[in-house]
């Protein structure tokens, strides 16, 4: 069955510096991948969409890379701020008219 | 403001109750998706709608059940509540980027306890 994984277990890092998150998928073969942030208790926020023919796409602080032979995609969050600090899911087309399918998140904490 | 919006933001009602979350999708938007997330959980895709016909069903129980009408608002009912229904259920509207892909806008969440 398709399964989409991300880290669950938090992620601290240091003002400043370059966090990094990962989302790994099996048994899909998506021709693009999402990134959202959600804050606690409040819808998620699109950031950034990246097609199966692009190897990385930037915007402002973030970048986007996929690689669809190692079936993931990293998530870099560039002179990171505590404003950054949310859980940002992956998400992938799973099949359906626009339907697509949600990592369960990885929690980001940028300390100051 | 994602353009989506909720209501109530927060039920509170027991066990065995009904209850029916009201979304209405960004203007233009003729897309509805239903969203369950549980603490600690991920977004569970319930169910969606477009243009008032059912488009793709999720992990949706048997005692919930949604509908989109004729102005493209959507209710989600909710009945025979159980304690593990408590969670945060979402609303989304999508919007076309081209070449098959959709952005997702989400609404505020309703917050749903049951007791």
């Amino acid at each position: 069955s398709q399964k989409i994984e991300q880290n669950s277990e938090a992620l601290n890092i240091q003002e400043g510096k370059t966090a990094t998150l990962t989302c790994n998928y099996t048994n899909y073969s998506p021709a693009y991948l999402q990134w959202y942030r959600q804050d606690p208790g409040r819808g998620p926020v699109f950031l950034l969409l990246i097609r199966e023919n692009e190897k990385e796409k930037r915007k402002e602080r973030l970048k986007v890379t996929f690689d669809t032979t190692l079936k993931q995609s990293l998530f870099h969050i560039t002179a990171s701020q505590p404003a950054d600090s949310a859980t940002y899911l992956c998400a992938l087309p799973s099949g359906g008219y626009q339907k697509v399918t949600f990592g369960i998140g990885t929690k980001l904490q940028v300390i100051p | 403001d994602s353009g989506v919006t909720q209501t109530p933001k927060h039920l509170i009602t027991a066990t065995g109750q009904r209850v029916t979350l009201r979304c209405s999708p960004r203007s233009g938007d003729l897309s509805v998706y239903w969203y369950q997330q549980s603490l600690d959980q991920g977004l569970q895709f319930l169910i969606q709608y477009y243009n008032g016909e059912e488009r793709a069903k999720g992990n949706i129980l048997e005692r919930f059940s949604a509908q989109q009408f004729p102005d493209l608002h959507s209710e989600l009912n909710l009945s025979s509540l159980e304690l593990g229904d408590s969670a945060l259920y979402f609303c989304a509207s999508s919007v076309d980027l081209g070449q098959g892909a959709y952005e997702q806008y989400f609404g505020p969440g309703t917050r749903l306890t049951v007791t």
